[in-house]
């Protein structure tokens, strides 16, 4: 059966940083591309970033490009976003999800989301 | 990398069917044939009901059906269910590898 378990969220200050985790089972982990996706509370789905097989290749939103760093760790079936210079606006539930397999399909199975929250 | 358009909310009685519709445009679910529909019910994890338009993962009821024309794709779900309310999102590969959802739209079942 395939699990996405995501950790980390808090809640956190403006301009802080924050690293989110998801821990995988039940697939081939370094065999696919993962995503993280966003939802603001009350608001739709956000596609935040997304990362090839082996790392080397990473993609991210305009919204977060150059605050957020998406990264795995094939070893350990984790994948990380690492978040700096948060923003309220950042306030949301953070998903990552598996891609249907490489970097030009979109996700497939999810996990349930760590709640982040921005604010003084 | 504008969300796509959902309508806000779609109705239907059991056994009806009802369609929901996503537009966007020629560089995202026009210019490609990535287009995926999710099921979200609260406090679950998102479900994945349509991929490459019209593709069903196994396990999805064939009540489940996508299908597109030009910037416009849509999921259609025949003979409604209780369990059929939910929140559904499209969402389109808009190339450079990034990825664009709609709004949403809450389906409910009367």
């Amino acid at each position: 059966e395939v699990q996405l378990v995501e950790s980390g969220g808090v809640v956190v200050q403006p301009g802080g940083s924050l690293r989110l985790s998801c821990a995988v089972s039940g697939f081939t982990f370094d065999d696919y591309a993962m995503h993280w996706v966003r939802q603001a509370p009350g608001k739709g789905l956000e596609w935040v970033s997304l990362i090839s097989w082996d790392g080397g290749s990473t993609y991210y939103a305009d919204s977060v490009k150059g605050r957020f760093t998406i990264s795995r760790d094939n070893s350990k079936n984790s994948l990380y976003l690492q978040m700096n210079s948060l923003r309220a606006e950042d306030t949301a539930l953070y998903y990552c999800a598996k891609a249907e397999y490489d970097i030009l399909t979109g996700p497939d199975y999810w996990g349930q989301g760590t709640l982040v929250t921005v604010s003084s | 990398q504008s969300a796509l358009t959902q309508p806000a909310s779609v109705s239907g009685s059991p056994g009806q069917s009802i369609t929901i519709s996503c537009t966007g445009t020629s560089s995202d679910v026009g210019g490609y044939n990535y287009v995926s529909w999710y099921q979200l019910h609260p406090g679950k994890a998102p479900k994945l009901m349509i991929y490459d338009v019209s593709k069903r993962p196994s396990g999805v009821s064939n009540r489940f059906s996508g299908s597109k024309s030009v910037n416009t794709a849509s999921l259609t779900i025949s003979g409604l269910q209780a369990e059929d309310e939910a929140d559904y999102y499209c969402c389109s590969y808009a190339g450079s590898s990034t990825w664009v959802f709609g709004g949403g739209t809450k389906l409910t079942v009367l």
